[in-house]
């Protein structure tokens, strides 16, 4: 399965700023997601990173607050924009590629103070 | 709406103590049930997919099976590698390819 990559690993940042978190694939897949994992809860879709397009976004999650790029078949980054405390949460981008099965990246630990 | 259920929330098992987790679930139609396991400080490990009631997954200590309420995953003669949180997933066979996690089960094995 493809070697996904997350940058940064963790981050520790003040309420009101905005911190961009990247995902790359060491191959060309054809979907890409955005999930985040709230402390103790399990994993919730924010949207799907579209390859030349806007991302689709899940009921409760919208582009202004969490803005996502995908430039090509290998990247995407998700910007969490104006932290708050309650966006503290483990970020995970996923992938998935001419199958229904979708593999993780390590995750992006967000703690907003 | 899609929904999915896991228990027990943890479970504690001494090593070489048999036992099974439990997913239940609801969906618009299924395209796929999915498990992963995760460990602390990383992202879910993708284990299983099972497609259609009566299908069968294994993987060394680990065999998953699904009816078309609910799946389980047999977890036999643990080791204490295989303390982990468990996560079960539905797929709906929609135009997304969305995964709709339940909240796992944490299992730990003692030696």
């Amino acid at each position: 399965s493809a070697v996904i990559s997350q940058k940064p690993s963790r981050d520790i940042c003040q309420r009101g700023t905005s911190l961009t978190i990247q995902c790359q694939v060491d191959s060309q897949v054809t979907m890409m997601f955005w999930y985040r994992q709230q402390p103790g809860q399990s994993l919730t879709l924010i949207a799907t990173a579209n390859q030349g397009s806007e991302a689709t976004y899940e009921s409760g999650f919208v582009i202004d607050k969490f803005p996502i790029s995908r430039p090509n078949l290998t990247f995407s980054t998700l910007t969490v924009s104006n932290m708050s405390p309650e966006d503290s949460s483990i970020y995970l981008c996923s992938v998935a590629s001419g199958t229904s099965e979708q593999f993780f990246g390590p995750g992006t630990r967000l703690t907003v103070l | 709406e899609d929904q999915v259920t896991q228990s027990p929330e943890a479970l504690r098992l001494q090593e070489g103590e048999s036992s099974s987790l439990n997913c239940s679930y609801t969906v618009s139609g299924l395209r796929g049930l999915f498990w992963y396991r995760q460990d602390p400080g990383k992202g879910p490990e993708f284990l299983f997919t099972l497609y259609s009631a009566g299908e069968e997954k294994e993987k060394e200590r680990l065999k998953a099976t699904l009816t078309k309420k609910e799946s389980f995953l047999h977890i036999t003669a643990p080791k204490p590698e295989d303390s982990a949180t468990y996560l079960c997933a539905v797929q709906a066979r929609d135009s997304s390819y969305k995964l709709i996690f339940g909240s796992g089960t944490r299992l730990l094995v003692r030696p």
